[in-house]
């Protein structure tokens, strides 16, 4: 998955704490979204950036936050994290809407 | 609202049979489909994409169809290998929709 790098790359959290997943690209591409994956759910998009300053709702945005600091960074804050938010989260990039490339991803715990 | 549909959760196939895996879309009208492999623990990656006005793509032993009146896509792998077995999603254009994937298993 070069051009999409994700960190950390494994994370547990305690209910109520906060973190920030980051997300870089080294592909000079506009579009980065975020999406998280839970088993029999497919990948579900959570926030995406049609290019930097502009940051648009996915389908389940609710308890996650955004920042789109500059073309390369999008990163996706968990302000008071919940148990539902385990998953394992995934960055991507996108070409214009036709090929999109996905980092490693971050496998997030809640207790 | 708009879905992405694979209706085959899992898949057994032979080894050096023809795999077809269905994409269904509704609510909506992709100007493209991709096809993506998901090895576990690891991201996506891109396969294969057919826009709307192509009947049919080729890429090795990969084959992928758009049936705009069916609105459905087929992903066939032909000749397959236990070295295909994965998940494999079907995606739709316009903040990238996927579907839920196929796990695909090839029997030796």
């Amino acid at each position: 998955n070069a051009g999409v790098t994700q960190t950390p790359k494994f994370q547990v959290l305690k209910t109520g704490q906060s973190m920030t997943l980051q997300c870089a690209q080294d592909m000079n591409h506009n579009s980065m979204y975020w999406y998280r994956q839970d088993p029999g759910m497919g990948l579900r998009l959570i926030y995406y950036s049609a290019s930097e300053g502009t940051t648009d709702k996915g389908e389940v945005p609710n308890g996650y936050n955004v920042s789109r600091l500059n073309k390369r960074e999008f990163s996706l804050r968990l302000e008071s994290a919940a148990p539902s938010q385990t998953s394992v989260y995934f960055c991507a990039i996108d070409r214009g809407g036709t090929e999109a490339f996905f980092g490693q991803g971050t496998r997030l715990t809640v207790v | 609202s708009q879905k992405i549909e694979q209706n085959s959760e899992a898949l057994n196939i032979q080894e050096g049979k023809t795999a077809t895996l269905t994409c269904n879309y509704t609510n909506y009208s992709p100007a493209y489909l991709q096809w993506y492999r998901q090895d576990p623990g690891r991201g996506p990656v891109f396969l294969l994409l057919i826009r709307e006005n192509e009947k049919e793509k080729r890429k090795e032993r990969l084959k992928v169809t758009f049936d705009t009146t069916l609105k459905q896509s087929l992903f066939h792998i032909t000749a397959s290998q236990p070295a295909d077995s994965a998940t494999y999603l079907c995606a739709g254009w316009d903040k990238i929709i996927f579907g839920k994937g196929t796990r695909l298993h090839i029997l030796p």
